[in-house]
């Protein structure tokens, strides 16, 4: 589909679960990103990763925990998470950053909280 | 954060027709804005982006940009029943930070 990929693709999990949700990218790029998207709410930033650095946090709660170990790979940490956690939870890369670098989705990891 | 509007639609429009989709945005400071297609259940697709005022054409695709107005529209030429999804809009805040539309949702009837 394209050059992200996400495993797993669908999650149910408790709240007082631990998971990880990994993020590939087979593009050359330099730039990750993690989006939520909830029902009926826009598609919202949570973190950006530029060089494997950390230039963004969007207000995250600190359930939520990224890790970025090389520019290809990035992850997504989740422990006791709420119900209203759940939403599709997208990868994106770019080349690089600024006004004219496109970011491309991966397919997205489905995550239910029980 | 500043916002971006769209009209959640559903906007219904025949097969073969224009459909034109708007979007409008709050902050002045953003300079390149995108289109993206999201089929349901599956991820955003992007269509294309648009930085400089005027129109920016790619096969049946139109994205229009007018500054001054805070506004930034898609025209879908010839549309087809495979263009039915949601189209989402995004600007570009500072470096790094795409901030989205609710989406509108997009009909075509054959």
């Amino acid at each position: 589909e394209t050059g992200v990929t996400q495993t797993p693709r669908h999650l149910v999990m408790g709240m007082t679960n631990k998971k990880s949700l990994k993020c590939e990218q087979h593009l050359g790029h330099n730039a990750m990103y993690w989006y939520k998207q909830s029902a009926k709410k826009p598609l919202e930033l949570m973190f950006v990763y530029n060089f494997k650095e950390q230039t963004e946090n969007n207000s995250v709660p600190s359930r939520f925990s990224p890790e970025c170990p090389n520019s290809s790979h990035l992850f997504l940490h989740l422990h006791t998470l709420q119900p209203e956690d759940s939403a599709l939870y997208l990868c994106a890369s770019s080349q690089g950053q600024g006004p004219n670098y496109e970011q491309y989705f991966g397919p997205g990891t489905r995550l239910t909280v029980t | 954060q500043k916002e971006v509007e769209q009209n959640s639609g559903p906007l219904s429009v025949p097969e073969g027709a224009i459909a034109s989709l708007n979007c409008t945005y709050s902050d002045r400071g953003s300079q390149s804005f995108f289109w993206y297609r999201q089929y349901s259940g599956k991820s955003p697709e992007l269509i294309m982006f648009i930085y400089s005022n005027g129109d920016k054409e790619d096969g049946r695709f139109t994205a229009q940009l007018n500054k001054a107005s805070q506004y930034v529209s898609l025209l879908i030429r010839d549309s087809q029943p495979s263009d039915s999804a949601t189209y989402l809009c995004a600007s570009m805040q500072g470096a790094q930070k795409l901030v989205f539309g609710q989406g509108t949702r997009l009909t075509i009837n054959p």
